[in-house]
């Protein structure tokens, strides 16, 4: 069975640029998370998708952040104008079911450096 | 408040030997559950164990185990036997909140497996 599938893998950008990531889930998967991880540090949840809807979206920075879930199977994080601190790890993450329990299986993740 | 600390930086274990990673957490919720993951230098992270905060017993998985210590609110991971394939990050998560909906991780603990 495939894993969770990110791309690109790297992207270097300039800043004020725009971004996008794309991820695949684990086939029958119904939720997917992306998160954001700073060098050095743990990931932070930017947002949850149940199926194609935005369950939790409350840490992602609305101004420059979007987020879709069509079909609520693959997804694009989108960052626009990027800025230098946006430079980090994006993982996507997807799981079966709800309640808590249930494991989450990430990507190898999008490393992005904004110059 | 953290919500999850880790306090160890990184550590170094030799061959064959068992080794602690400490992590402690603070939530208000009568439910949660406990998570760790190891991350390689390839960036990708996966799941170890799991640990509910109603579950009886210490969770276990293989080599690894959880000492779960709820008054004391703290959830140790166990590698016993260390290998060398061993040496990652290690991170502690935490699901809060209705429907497990708020996941916390920690900021990771760099292991070292000595030859």
């Amino acid at each position: 069975e495939a894993g969770v599938v990110q791309s690109p893998r790297y992207k270097i950008i300039e800043k004020k640029q725009p971004v996008a990531f794309w991820c695949n889930p684990i086939s029958g998967h119904n939720t997917l998370y992306w998160y954001r991880q700073n060098l050095g540090q743990g990931p932070e949840l930017l947002i949850r998708y149940e199926n194609e809807e935005a369950v939790d979206d409350s840490q992602l920075p609305k101004d420059r952040f979007s987020a879709e879930r069509l079909k609520g199977v693959d997804s694009t994080l989108k960052i626009q104008p990027a800025e230098l601190g946006d430079s980090a790890v994006y993982l996507c993450a997807s799981s079966f079911g709800q309640g808590g329990r249930e494991t989450q299986y990430f990507g190898p993740g999008t490393r992005l450096l904004v110059l | 408040a953290q919500k999850i600390t880790q306090t160890q930086p990184g550590m170094f274990v030799q061959e064959k030997e068992a080794v602690t990673l400490d992590c402690t957490y603070d939530t208000s919720d009568p439910s949660y559950g406990l998570f760790w993951y190891k991350q390689p230098s390839s960036g990708e992270m996966i799941f170890l164990i799991y640990q509910g905060s109603y579950d009886q017993q210490n969770a276990t998985e293989g080599r690894y185990s959880l000492n779960f210590q709820k008054a004391r609110k703290s959830a140790n991971l166990v590698i016993s036997a260390s290998q060398l394939g061993d040496s990652a990050m290690y991170f502690c998560a935490m699901r809060e909140g209705r429907g497990y909906q708020k996941v916390t991780f920690g900021t990771g603990t760099k292991l070292q497996v000595i030859p």
